[in-house]
């Protein structure tokens, strides 16, 4: 098992660019996270997915939007990529039966 | 909105030290969740807590439900216990997470 993926690892967008992150998992898991951590802040939820078709605002959805293409994926898009949305993104599924939360690797991206 | 607060920020040990990371929060929750990011940003989840103690291995978690706290412990610490350790609330499909102790472990 593979576990959770992301690409990319690493980006840099100017400002006004747009980009989707794309997120895989292969643990049949129904529930799906996107969160950003900046330094001093830890984590936080921009959106997640309880289950196939359907998706939720977390905390600081603004700038973003998602896509549960189905059960494996859960993709992140920045329209207009801003300076502010510079950030390591990491992605998350989580088991119905222990939630117990499984995290990708994480994607550095720098908006300049 | 629930906050989440750790205690302390930093923490260093000498090998074999026993210690004590600390989280509060603020309203009811379903369960808590301490996860783990190496230095390289992996992050991994250690326990899931919905009330009293769970061990694993040198690791052992506790919470008080009545409190709003819980703690984990690391006995006979090691190096590779160096990290950042995360705790996170969980209100069912939402969580909100502190902003992690940094543990560094002097051989």
């Amino acid at each position: 098992n593979a576990g959770v993926t992301q690409t990319p690892k690493f980006q840099v967008l100017k400002t006004g660019q747009s980009m989707t992150l794309q997120c895989a998992q292969d643990m049949n898991h129904n529930s799906m996270y996107w969160y950003r951590q900046d330094p001093g802040m830890g984590l936080r939820l921009i959106y997640y997915s309880a289950s196939e078709g359907t998706t939720d605002k977390g905390e600081v959805p603004n700038g973003y939007n998602v896509s549960r293409l189905n059960k494996r994926e859960f993709s992140l898009r920045l329209e207009s990529a801003a300076p502010s949305q510079t950030s390591v993104y990491f992605c998350a599924s989580s088991d119905r039966n222990t939630y117990e939360q499984y995290f990708g690797p994480g994607t550095r991206l720098t908006v300049t | 909105k629930n906050e989440v607060e750790q205690s302390p920020q930093n923490l260093t040990a000498q090998e074999g030290e026993f210690i004590t990371i600390n989280c509060s929060y603020s309203v009811g929750i379903s369960a808590l969740h301490w996860l783990q990011q190496h230095p390289g940003g992996g992050i991994v989840s250690l326990f899931m807590l919905s009330s009293g103690k769970k061990k694993h291995g040198r690791l052992i978690a506790t919470i008080n439900i009545q409190e709003k706290h819980s703690s984990l412990h690391i006995t006979a610490s090691h190096p590779r216990d160096s990290a950042v350790y995360i705790c996170a609330v969980d209100f069912g499909n939402q969580f909100y997470f502190g902003t992690g102790t940094s543990l560094t472990v002097i051989p």
